[in-house]
């Protein structure tokens, strides 16, 4: 069975840092790009982070620009979040998840998909 | 506000069957037309449950199915069970964010 794993979660103060991890079993995570998505406490699902598998190609949401930082070690199968200044709006709980990326076959465009999620890891920032 | 408009809850009786709709625009489900859709029950991860806009995965029932049309996508479940009660998310790649979610609807199982 394919899984994800994260963890690295805290509460923190506001302004300051925290690094999210994230482990795959079953499956081969340096494979597949992986996002980071997030759902604050009773909210809707955000994206957040995306890199892709070799990790040359990373995205960022607006929000979160500037302030976290995503990368890969594909020799130790396992995706990080770097978080920095910290702010009360970030609190939430951060999932991992494997991007199925597009691709193009006789059929037409594929994937753009998120297939496998972990369980999630808690970000509190609060004073 | 999420780019892509869900309502906000549905409700439905055992052996019934729901629609859910997601409106989005040109500059997103009118331009990809790959919109997935992902079942999230309470305290639990989402999971999977439409991709590319009418497939399912191994091991989702038939009695979901996806469809797409212009800038709008729609999930139908059929034959309402109590286990289907949860809430639901469309998502689709967009020219101006990489990923956008709904803001899913809740659904009710009388």
């Amino acid at each position: 069975e394919e899984q994800l794993l994260e963890s690295g979660g805290a509460l923190v103060q506001p302004g300051g840092s925290l690094r999210l991890s994230c482990s795959a079993s079953g499956f081969t995570l340096s494979n597949f790009a992986v996002n980071w998505v997030r759902q604050a406490p009773g909210k809707g699902l955000d994206w957040v982070s995306a890199i892709s598998a070799s990790g040359d190609a990373r995205l960022y949401a607006d929000s979160v620009k500037g302030r976290f930082t995503i990368s890969r070690d594909n020799f130790r199968n396992t995706v990080h979040l770097q978080m920095s200044s910290l702010r009360a709006e970030d609190t939430a709980l951060y999932y991992c998840v494997q991007r199925i990326t597009e691709y193009e076959d006789s059929s037409g465009s594929h994937g753009r998909y998120y297939h496998t999620w972990g369980q999630g890891t808690p970000v509190s920032v609060s004073s | 506000q999420s780019a892509l408009t869900q309502p906000a809850s549905v409700s439905g009786s055992p052996g019934q069957s729901i629609t859910i709709s997601c409106t989005g625009t040109s500059s997103d489900i009118g331009t990809y037309n790959l919109v997935s859709w992902y079942q999230q029950h309470p305290g639990k991860a989402p999971k999977l449950l439409i991709y590319e806009g009418t497939q399912r995965p191994s091991g989702i029932s038939n009695r979901f199915s996806g469809s797409e049309s212009g800038n709008t996508a729609s999930l139908t479940i059929s034959g309402l069970q109590a286990e289907d009660e949860a809430h639901y998310y469309c998502c689709s790649d967009a020219v101006y964010t990489p990923v956008v979610f709904g803001g899913g609807t809740k659904l009710t199982v009388l």
